[in-house]
This record gives C-alpha cells, structure tokens and sequence, in this order.
C-alpha cells in the first residue's frame, strides 16, 4: 500500500527565511507519480509540481524548488526568501502506476506559517 | 476554461437528513474523483468516475453514500441519513485521461451536521 509522510505537522518561519518541507513516501511500484499541492486559507487545493519516479532531477520553479532522491525515498520542497502569501498547508501526494484510475494519497500536509 | 466548480460552498443540515452536492469538472476532463478532507488532515480518496462509469469506491463510503454521474459531464455526491461524522470539506478533482496527471481541484463543499 501506498504511504506519504509528512512528519513537519507545523512550521513557523520569519519572512525571508527559507524553508524546507519534508515528504517521505512509500509504495511498492517502480512506476510512479509525486505532487506537491498547496491549500490557501482559502480552501481550494492547487497543484504545484509532478514528478515521476524515473525523472530524478530537481526543479526550480521561482523562489520554489523540490529536491527528488529515490534512494531515501523522499521529495522535499523548498521555498527560498518565503513571503507572507507562502503561509498555507502544503500536501504532498503519491500515485502509483496506472493500470486503471489514478488513486491518490495525500499526507497529512504540513500548515506554514510565514510571520512578516 | 473556468475550473472545478462545487455547489453548495456551505451546507448546514440536521442529523439524519439527506444532502446532495454537485461538481462540474473542467469541461474536457473525463476522470472525476471525490475525496473528503477533515479537519487536520490531508484529502481522503472516495469514488472515482471515469466518464460516466463509477469505477472505485472506498472503503470510506459507506451504504449511505452514493455518486453519479450520469452523463459523463458533472457528478453528485449524496449522503443519506446524515451523521455527525460526515462533517467534513467534500472535494471533487478532475483530470483527463493519462498517467499520472495532476488533479485539478474544487473549492470543496463545506458540510456540518449539526
């Protein structure tokens, strides 16, 4: 079975600050498929970033970056000189490979607060 | 292309009444799902619908719970009998067909039995 955790439940930073958000995930499929999604105050989930697990390369989006590493199982997430509007709950996300629908598992999520 | 959209945003209902909600996926998406989200916790997959066919359900869902989504366009979600435990944010994301695409999500449908 699939598994995602997201051990940071709460993060406080300082505007400006960077911040690191960590995911750990497990599945037993060599195929398959990580996100990043981000929950405003707001409500509505928006999805960030896809990676799959044969595409190990990190990415740089911004002032956002994930860090993939197969061999510790894990898909971290970066935001670098954090702005107040970063304050969210970030989920990360697990799909293993399709052979039907696409189930998706989501962590816990992890609730930033950026303090100005 | 306006989105996910999720009616009602809010609803209150008394224990034991029965309540409907409704999502419209993004208009070319033919993949539909229904998670529920509590409080402090992430999305919980419920059903999902490819097309107008419902291909999974959860175990989450129980007898009370039923989707449609007769014509392969938007879906409900109706829960009888209303629990307490069914407080929750209900949310619907959709997807066109492939591997591993991203989800687009709804606001989500804020539900409190009271």
């Amino acid at each position: 079975a699939q598994k995602v955790t997201q051990a940071q439940t709460e993060i406080s930073v300082v505007e400006k600050e960077d911040v690191t958000l960590d995911c750990v995930y497990e599945t037993r499929d060599t195929t398959y498929y990580l996100f990043w999604y981000k929950q405003p105050p707001s409500g509505e989930l928006v999805f960030l970033i896809r990676r799959n697990s044969f595409d190990e390369q990190n990415e740089i989006s911004g002032r956002y970056s994930w860090n993939f590493q197969k061999s510790t199982s894990s898909f971290n997430f970066t935001i670098t000189a954090s702005q107040v509007v970063d304050s969210a709950v970030y989920f990360c996300a697990l799909s293993e490979a399709p052979g039907g629908y696409q189930k998706v598992t989501f962590g816990i999520g992890t609730k930033l607060q950026v303090i100005p | 292309d306006t989105g996910v959209s999720q009616d009602p945003r809010h609803k209150i209902t008394k224990r034991g009444q029965n309540v409907t909600f409704r999502c419209d996926p993004i208009s070319e998406h033919n993949r539909l799902y229904w998670y529920r989200q509590t409080l402090g916790q992430g999305p919980e997959f419920l059903t999902y619908f490819q097309n107008e066919a419902q291909l999974e359900k959860s175990r989450l869902l129980s007898d009370r719970f039923s989707a449609e989504r007769p014509k392969g366009s938007f879906s409900t979600l109706e829960i009888q009998r209303t629990e307490q435990g069914d407080s929750a944010m209900y949310l619907c994301a959709s997807t066109t067909r492939g591997a591993g695409n991203e989800q687009y999500f709804g606001p989500g449908t804020r539900l409190t039995v009271t």
